[in-house]
This record gives structure tokens, C-alpha cells and sequence, in this order.
């Protein structure tokens, strides 16, 4: 059974950093090629960030609203994605779902002072 | 980017009877390899969204039969038969053809 689990989120300042974990089990991590998506609150989806396997160089792609302040990365060893979010704004406030077709439960993320 | 354009956004269905949702793309999502890259997928009340259809016209694993996905290289449809409670919630469709990925805005089925 694939699944996706994600921790980390929670509230937060603006200006601040928060990282979320996404592990997962039950099909080839190594082999996928990794998103991470956002819904907003008012349940619109965003495509965040992608990560690709190792024969893809771990090529890594990023939505402009998040390019240069969200890092992915992965852990094939340990069957994990990451996502390191730093500058964060309230316009980052949303739920962050890790996919692979499926998706994860997701974590919720809240920017405010 | 792709723009994904759903409609209708809200459909009230009959228990038993057809629905059927749209989507536009702004470009062909057709690929070279003869692929089509666009999904759909249903997120339940109070749940993360599940996917139905892949590559346009594939049944995910579990989804019952009753979802359907066709369409042309612009122009998809979702096609739900004999439609039951557990329908309900918000269908998106998306595009994986290109980065950045993109979704329309969600049509939401609700039972009459």
C-alpha cells in the first residue's frame, strides 16, 4: 500500500523558515519523481516544487511565487522528501500535500504574526 | 503557464443518475510520445484529493468503474455513471505535461 506522510507544519512568523518532511513507503521512492502542492484556503491547488530521481540528476523545479525562498530535496535512503521553506509570507498559509499521484494526508502551514 | 479552465462549477446530481464534468487546457496536452497529461482527481470532505483518471483516460488503482476519463488534446471530460453519496466533494483536473503543473478551480457535486 503506498503511502505519504507529512510532518512539520505549523504557525509561524512571517519572515521565518519552516521544513516539512514527507515519508513514504510501499513503491519506488528512488525511482519517482517527487511534488510537493498547496491548497489554499480557499481550496485552490498549487503546484509547489518537484524533485526528480537520480538518473534525472535530481533535477529540481519550482513555482515562481516560491523560487528562491523553498528548497526540495530528497533521501533515497530513507525514502523522504523535503521541503525547506525560508521568507515565509501569509500568502504561504495553505495545507502541503506530497504527491506522487497519490497524495499525503498533508500539513497544514500557517504564516502570521 | 497552462491555464485550466473547469466547468460547470457546481453540479447537483440525482442519486443513480450521470454527471459529467469539463475542463479546458490553454495548450495541447498532448506530448510527443502520444500521451495525453491530464488527471483528475476528487478530494472527499475533510480529505486530501485521491486520483481517478491519469494519462486522460486510465482508471487509478480502486476507483470504481462507474469514473470514466476521455477527451481531445484541449477538451476533457469526466464522466461519473450511476453516481452515488460517496461522490461527493470537489473534482479538479490537472495538467502534468509541463512544469509548472496546474489545476483548474474545482467543480463541487453535491446529491439532490
Amino acid at each position: 500500500e503506498v503511502q505519504l506522510v507529512e510532518t512539520g507544519g505549523g504557525l509561524v512568523q512571517p519572515g521565518k523558515s519552516l521544513k516539512l518532511t514527507c515519508a513514504t513507503s510501499g513503491f519506488t521512492f528512488s525511482n519517482a519523481w517527487m511534488d510537493w502542492v498547496r491548497q489554499s484556503p480557499e481550496k485552490q491547488l498549487e503546484w509547489v516544487a518537484q524533485i526528480k530521481d537520480k538518473s534525472n540528476n535530481y533535477a529540481t523545479y519550482y513555482a515562481e511565487s516560491v523560487k528562491g525562498r523553498f528548497t526540495i530535496s530528497r533521501d533515497d535512503s530513507k525514502s523522504s522528501v523535503y521541503l525547506q521553506m525560508n521568507s515565509l509570507k501569509e500568502e504561504d498559509t495553505a495545507i502541503y500535500y506530497c504527491t506522487w499521484g497519490y497524495w499525503g494526508q498533508g500539513v497544514m502551514v500557517t504564516v502570521s504574526s | 503557464d497552462i491555464v485550466m479552465t473547469q466547468a460547470p462549477l457546481s453540479v447537483s446530481v440525482t442519486p443513480g443518475e450521470s454527471a459529467s464534468i469539463s475542463c479546458r487546457s490553454s495548450k495541447s496536452l498532448l506530448h510527443s510520445n502520444g500521451i495525453t497529461y491530464v488527471y483528475w482527481y476528487l478530494q472527499k470532505p475533510g480529505k486530501s484529493p485521491q486520483l481517478l483518471i491519469y494519462r486522460m483516460s486510465n482508471l487509478a488503482s480502486g476507483v470504481p468503474d462507474r469514473f470514466s476519463g476521455s477527451g481531445s488534446e484541449t477538451d476533457f471530460t469526466l464522466k461519473i455513471s450511476r453516481v452515488e453519496a460517496e461522490d461527493v466533494g470537489i473534482y479538479y483536473c490537472g495538467q502534468l505535461l509541463e512544469n509548472p503543473y496546474t489545476f483548474g478551480a474545482g467543480t463541487k457535486l453535491e446529491l439532490k
